[in-house]
Parts: C-alpha cells; sequence; structure tokens
C-alpha cells in the first residue's frame, strides 16, 4: 500500500511568519509531487508541482523535493489569514508521458495563520 | 475554461437507498477521476478512466458502487444500496494527460442516515 504522510495539525503560526509543511511517502517509484489548498467546505485547488529535486518558487509559494529522502514540502512565506486551510500533499507514480496517473493524497495538515 | 461540472452538490438518503452523482469533465480532458473524501481524511481514488475504458477501480467496492463514462465524456457514480460509512464527499476531477495536476468539481457531499 503507497502512504503519504502528514502531520495533521492544527500547525499555527502568526500573520507573516513562514509556515512550513512537510509530507513523506513510501512509494520511491513516485515521480511527480503537488500540493493542495483545501479550503474548508471546498474542493482541493492545485497550487504547486514538482518533479525534480530541489526548490521551485512560486510567489509566496516554494516547494521542495528531496528524492532520496522521500519528503515533499512547501514553504508560505508572509502567511497570510486567507492562508488558513488544508494543504493535501499527493504524489503520483506518472513521469512526463502522456497517460494521466492517479494521485495518492496524504490526510492533509490543517494551517492557521493567526492575527 | 468552464470547470468540471458535478451534481447534486448535497444529497442525504437512508441506509439501503441508492444515490447517483453526474460529472461533466473539462472539455478535451480524457482522464476522468472519481474520489472518495471522508471528513478529515484526504481523498481516495475509487476509479479512473481514460475515455470510456477502466484503468483502475481497484479500490471501489463493487458490491454496491458502479461507474460508468458512456462515450467518453460524462460519468455517473452509483452506489446501491448505501452504508452509513458511505456518508462522504465525492469528488470527480479530471485531466488532461501526463501528471499535471487535476481538476478538481465541486463535489457532493453525501449523507447517509
Amino acid at each position: 500500500q503507497k502512504e503519504v504522510e502528514q502531520n495533521s495539525g492544527p500547525l499555527s503560526v502568526p500573520e507573516g511568519a513562514i509556515a512550513s509543511l512537510n509530507c513523506t511517502y513510501s512509494d520511491r517509484g513516485s515521480q511527480s509531487f503537488f500540493w493542495y489548498r483545501q479550503y474548508s467546505g471546498k474542493s482541493p485547488e492545485l497550487i504547486m508541482s514538482i518533479y525534480s529535486n530541489g526548490d521551485k518558487e512560486d510567489g509566496r509559494f516554494t516547494a521542495q523535493l528531496n528524492k532520496a529522502s522521500q519528503y515533499v514540502s512547501l514553504l508560505i512565506r508572509d502567511s497570510q489569514p486567507s492562508d488558513s486551510a488544508t494543504y493535501l500533499c499527493a504524489v503520483s507514480e506518472s513521469e512526463n508521458t502522456g497517460t494521466a496517473s492517479k494521485l495518492t493524497f496524504g490526510t492533509g495538515t490543517r494551517l492557521q495563520v493567526t492575527l | 475554461e468552464a470547470g468540471v461540472a458535478q451534481s447534486p452538490r448535497y444529497k442525504i438518503i437512508e441506509k439501503r437507498q441508492s444515490v447517483a452523482f453526474w460529472c461533466n469533465p473539462i472539455s478535451g480532458h480524457a482522464t476522468l477521476y472519481w474520489y472518495q473524501q471522508i471528513l478529515g481524511q484526504g481523498p481516495k481514488l475509487l476509479i479512473q478512466f481514460q475515455n470510456n475504458g477502466v484503468v483502475d477501480d481497484s479500490q471501489l467496492p463493487k458490491d454496491r458502487f458502479s461507474a460508468e463514462r458512456l462515450k467518453g465524456v460524462d460519468s455517473t457514480l452509483k452506489i446501491q444500496p448505501a452504508k452509513l460509512e458511505d456518508s462522504a464527499v465525492y469528488l470527480c476531477a479530471s485531466s488532461f494527460g501526463g501528471p499535471y495536476g487535476y481538476t478538481f468539481g465541486s463535489g457532493t457531499r453525501l449523507t447517509v442516515v
């Protein structure tokens, strides 16, 4: 059974701080990694994808991948109250091919940004 | 670009009744997924279609759940008979192809009483 592990939280950070969210995965064959944000009562929304070891930055978000250690992280700089949500880590076996592969999700980490 | 459409948004049924959910993916997306998300958990894949063929249904409880995707576009997911533990949000997602992540629909929240 392929697993994706996340700390369920809540992770509480003050406004303006850096929030650090972590995820580990069991399948060494995983090739693609995603972070989804899910507001309460809403569906997941894709915010970041990463495929290679290292960092990938997009605005206030930075995804980090270390395949040797089998972990993925998401950093949110200058956290805002609107960032309060559950963050889901998802992994896929698929490389850059035409056939879509299923995503396996973690249970999510609930982030609370306090004023 | 229109998103993934799902209906109904909410459904309350009694146990042992049947229920059906409908999904219309983003135009041109060949791959369609149904996920079940129980409160406090991450989404769990029930079934994956590539066009109108099933790619993965290994976690679909086939004694009570069924799904079809006619003509490779719309899809329906049915539960018959429903159990209390089927209470969850049923999410439909679609993908053009490759490991680019999905677009989810707004989901159907099912409550079985």
